[in-house]
């Protein structure tokens, strides 16, 4: 069964620290590794990842994928109390004929970030 | 990306109602999905609407509880059947583009069955 595990479940940090959200995956025809930032309701995507080793980066967020050891960080520096949110990972598994399937979502991170 | 909205925002029903959920794109896409996130759980897919044919229904998930429809390429609904305190969840329409991974979602619509 495909299945996505984000470590750890929560995380409270103080403004300015710098925070590593871990990513394991299990899935057949990997596709692609999603980061999401949950704050209320809708997710917003952030990245998506489909070669390893390559850092994708925004402002003060970086990810990588690492396909080797099915695993995928999302780090932030100085980080801020907007910061505050559930990240989640998602990954597409390739459908047959390619073309877009679900997401299979981990029950993500929920970082408070304090003053 | 697509602008995503959905009505309502939220409601609170009683067991044994239905609500309907509704999803408008502001452009036409090929995919449209909805998902349902119980508190403190990620999402999961419940059924991916099809335009002009029946929806995918994910394992758990059944039509009867869950018909949907999609009369066109820019909107979809969603209902919810025989509501349970159990059914109390966000409801999510995504939507994404015909050979990519990223999906884009809707504000959600919260839930809460008395």
């Amino acid at each position: 069964e495909d299945k996505v595990v984000q470590s750890p479940l929560s995380l409270v940090v103080h403004e300015g620290d710098t925070v590593t959200l871990n990513c394991s995956y299990e899935v057949t025809n990997f596709r692609s590794l999603l980061w999401y930032k949950q704050e209320k309701k809708a997710p917003t995507f952030l990245f998506m990842l489909t070669s390893s080793g390559i850092e994708k980066k925004s402002g003060r967020l970086s990810s990588i994928l690492d396909k080797k050891e099915l695993s995928s960080i999302l780090n932030i520096t100085a980080t801020q109390t907007g910061d505050s949110a559930i990240y989640l990972c998602a990954v597409s598994p390739m459908n047959y004929g390619g073309s877009q399937g679900n997401l299979i979502f981990g029950k993500g991170t929920k970082l408070s970030v304090k003053p | 990306s697509a602008v995503i909205s959905q009505k309502p925002s939220r409601d609170i029903c009683q067991r044994g109602t239905s609500l309907t959920i509704q999803c408008q794109v502001d452009s036409q896409v090929t995919m449209m999905f909805w998902y349902r996130q119980q508190p403190g759980q990620s999402l999961t897919l419940i059924a991916t609407a099809n335009q002009g044919s029946e929806a995918t229904y994910e394992s758990g998930f059944v039509i009867d509880k869950f018909p949907i429809s999609r009369p066109n390429l820019t909107f979809s609904t969603l209902t919810v059947s025989n509501l349970s305190p159990e059914d109390s969840s966000i409801y999510l329409c995504s939507t994404g583009t015909s050979g990519g991974s990223v999906q884009y979602f809707g504000p959600g619509t919260r839930l809460t069955v008395t």
